[in-house]
């Protein structure tokens, strides 16, 4: 089946610091990458929908100059987390939606998190 | 616009009881549904979806769920607990026209009891 990775899977900064997030699809082209946020003991919220060649659409209260995206490739996205501070400690999951295919259809592909932690 | 309700933050069942997690939905166009479970410090597994076709929909591991318009519910169901189903399990949304951007409902931690 599709994978999606994700690099690394744990990293902590010191506060101030900016840290990037790698998602990667293995198996597939990707168009279209999405970014959640997932706080301790709390569900997955929409960051970002990352398109390939274009500017990254964020949600409503998420600062775009925060959370830098980009999407250089059909493969991969990164996300950049600028100036961290504590606050930004969470787990971020990338998922991957490969394009139609005949028979198949739309599928969703979700990484394996990125668990940063901000010091 | 989508969202989803999941009832019950915790679930605990015996080990071989009936699993039953609950899940409402809200959309204002046909909506696509899914249930993932997810291991501590892990991403998302697919446990099963509903697009369009058939209501009830089998998963993997034994789940299942049923998709009820009339009720905007999609309930996941296992007939017989196991150890390994402890576990958080999200619901979630997305538009035909929006397909990948999931809304997430808060999350139902189950726990198994031998």
């Amino acid at each position: 089946g599709a994978v999606v990775s994700q690099h690394p899977s744990r990293v902590i900064c010191k506060s101030g610091t900016s840290v990037k997030i790698e998602c990667r699809s293995l198996d597939f082209q990707a168009t279209t990458m999405f970014w959640y946020r997932q706080f301790p003991k709390k569900s997955l919220m929409l960051m970002a929908t990352s398109n390939e060649g274009s500017k990254a659409t964020y949600e409503q209260g998420v600062e775009k100059d925060k959370f830098l995206i980009n999407h250089a490739s059909l493969t991969l996205s990164t996300l950049t987390v600028t100036s961290a501070h504590p606050e930004d400690s969470s787990f971020y999951i990338c998922s991957a939606r490969r394009p139609l295919l005949a028979g198949v259809g739309n599928e969703q592909f979700f990484g394996p998190g990125t668990r940063l932690t901000v010091l | 616009a989508q969202s989803v309700t999941q009832l019950g933050s915790h679930v605990s069942v015996s080990e071989g009881a009936l699993v039953l997690l609950r899940c409402n939905y809200s959309s204002s166009v046909p909506p696509y549904l899914f249930w993932y479970v997810q291991y501590p410090n892990q991403g998302l597994q697919l446990l099963l979806k509903y697009t369009t076709g058939a209501t009830l929909v089998k998963g993997i591991n034994g789940f299942e769920a049923e998709f009820k318009k009339s009720e905007t519910s999609f309930h996941l169901t296992k007939p017989s607990a196991h150890m390994s189903d402890a576990a958080e399990y999200f619901c979630a949304v997305s538009g035909a026209d929006s397909w990948g951007k999931f809304q997430f409902g808060a999350g139902t931690q189950v726990v198994v009891t031998p």
